[in-house]
């Protein structure tokens, strides 16, 4: 019964360079989240996606920043150009659909040098 | 602009005794409450729930206040046991009809069971 998947747990990149994240919802779940949490902060709101849609990326940068859901394989999240203020946990979670509980990643750490 | 504010960043409560978790919300327009738990290097996993209709919830030992016309929920946990030792994020959300918000988290307590 495997939960939220997330890839890499841990990622280092040099300023510049190009992150991707990756996140396969839970078996049955049609609808993903992405969240960041910066340190002592609570968890922010970045984009839902569902299968080949983006619903809401009210909460994404505009510059840099993507997110993809394909109709086949994970959810990406690509950060282009990262900077150290990318820095930060970024959580992955899916869910049935509206109304239901969201079932969260582990996470990937990103760390920009 | 915080809309929903976990003003207590840690509690400290003894073994076996009560702990209540506070969280305050500006946004009337939030219609679902959840809290969330969340140990070191893992991701928040969720506890319990409470729709805008209700003022109760309870599951085991954990139950969920909501008073609308305070703007302010509570999570009780009774008896706390050492287990319990995590930090706890308050979320609302807000059902727009046409794609569906993400949740808007609090920036958690800490909450510290001492035997």
């Amino acid at each position: 019964n495997a939960g939220v998947m997330q890839n890499p747990r841990h990622l280092v990149r040099r300023r510049g360079q190009e992150a991707r994240l990756r996140c396969s919802p839970m078996k049955g779940h049609s609808h993903v989240y992405w969240y960041r949490q910066l340190p002592e902060e609570g968890l922010k709101f970045m984009v839902y996606l569902q299968k080949e849609n983006i619903i809401d990326e009210s909460g994404m940068p505009k510059e840099r920043f993507s997110a993809e859901f394909p109709k086949e394989g994970p959810s990406i999240l690509r950060i282009q150009q990262v900077v150290r203020g990318d820095s930060a946990a970024y959580f992955c979670a899916s869910s049935r659909g509206t109304g239901s509980p969201l079932h969260f990643g582990n996470g990937t750490r990103l760390t920009v040098t | 602009d915080q809309q929903v504010k976990q003003n207590s960043p840690s509690l400290s409560v003894q073994e076996g005794r009560i702990s209540i978790l506070n969280c305050d919300y500006t946004n009337s327009m939030f219609d679902y409450f959840l809290w969330y738990k969340k140990y070191p290097a893992e991701g928040p996993t969720f506890l319990i729930s409470i729709s805008s209709i209700k003022d109760k919830n309870e599951d085991g030992r954990f139950t969920v206040f909501l008073n609308k016309s305070a703007k302010h929920l509570s999570l009780h946990i009774v008896p706390s046991q050492p287990g319990d030792s995590a930090v706890y994020f308050c979320a609302a959300r807000m059902y727009s009809g046409g794609g569906a918000d993400g949740l808007t988290f609090g920036k958690g307590t800490h909450l510290i069971i001492q035997p």
